[in-house]
């Protein structure tokens, strides 16, 4: 079972345009990861966020979290083509636990 | 610096044959997951490898079986192969029990015929 949803299943804009997808889990968490995914290949690392923390920024990447609504959101600001993918969130319980993924939200950039 | 790495990238089986996977974490890395991703899902946690011994389970059958060898590396082991086991397998490492990021390899796509 997963124990996340993303938050739309997909989403279409324009480059340039800013693109906000947002997660929501079930339980107490200790971290929450991002991940990228293009074209069903591997999962690349975008941003942690410790559940202490409520905001981070990674370049064009914001990441929040709001651990009394158990839920997370994602800003990609002045989007590229480049960020046409599908961007998971994944949430562990303690350190070096296992990551619980939910289902992704698929985002196209158009040119 | 190497990140982690899988292989084969891609693997076509007989229904019924065994199948094995292969990764190396990140250096400095000593804790290997493993996970399967079926098409359009978000990836589904196999199990856990730390200092040799498999740490966590998730919620797969006795087929599902893993390694990890005294210079991190792992392996996957899938028995008794079935249709549904045709998913892309990923292999994440990280170091063990500390609040770091997980980093993922490229997977490995399994087709079951």
């Amino acid at each position: 079972s997963q124990q996340g949803e993303e938050d739309p299943q997909a989403l279409s804009i324009q480059e340039g345009e800013n693109a906000t997808m947002n997660c929501s889990y079930k339980t107490s968490i200790n971290n929450l990861q991002w991940y990228r995914q293009n074209s069903g290949r591997g999962l690349v690392h975008l941003i942690l966020i410790r559940s202490n923390e409520r905001e981070k920024h990674s370049g064009r990447l914001r990441v929040t979290l709001d651990t009394s609504k158990k839920s997370s959101s994602l800003l990609i600001t002045a989007s590229r083509a480049a960020d046409t993918a599908s961007y998971f969130c994944a949430t562990d319980k303690a350190a070096g636990n296992k990551l619980t993924f939910g289902g992704g939200t698929r985002v196209l950039v158009k040119p | 610096d190497a990140g982690v790495t899988q292989s084969p990238t891609h693997l076509i089986k007989t229904r019924g044959q065994q199948v094995t996977l292969r990764c190396s974490p990140k250096s400095g890395h000593d804790t290997v997951s493993w996970y399967q991703q079926a098409l359009g899902q978000g990836p589904q946690f196999i199990f856990q490898y730390y200092e040799e011994e498999e740490r966590q389970r998730g919620n797969f059958p006795d087929r599902f079986s893993g390694h990890q060898f005294p210079n991190y590396s792992s392996e996957l082991n899938v028995n008794a192969l079935l249709l549904g086991d045709s998913a892309l397998y990923l292999c994440a490492s990280s170091l063990g029990g500390l609040n770091t990021e997980a980093f993922f390899g490229q997977g490995t796509r399994l087709t079951v015929v």
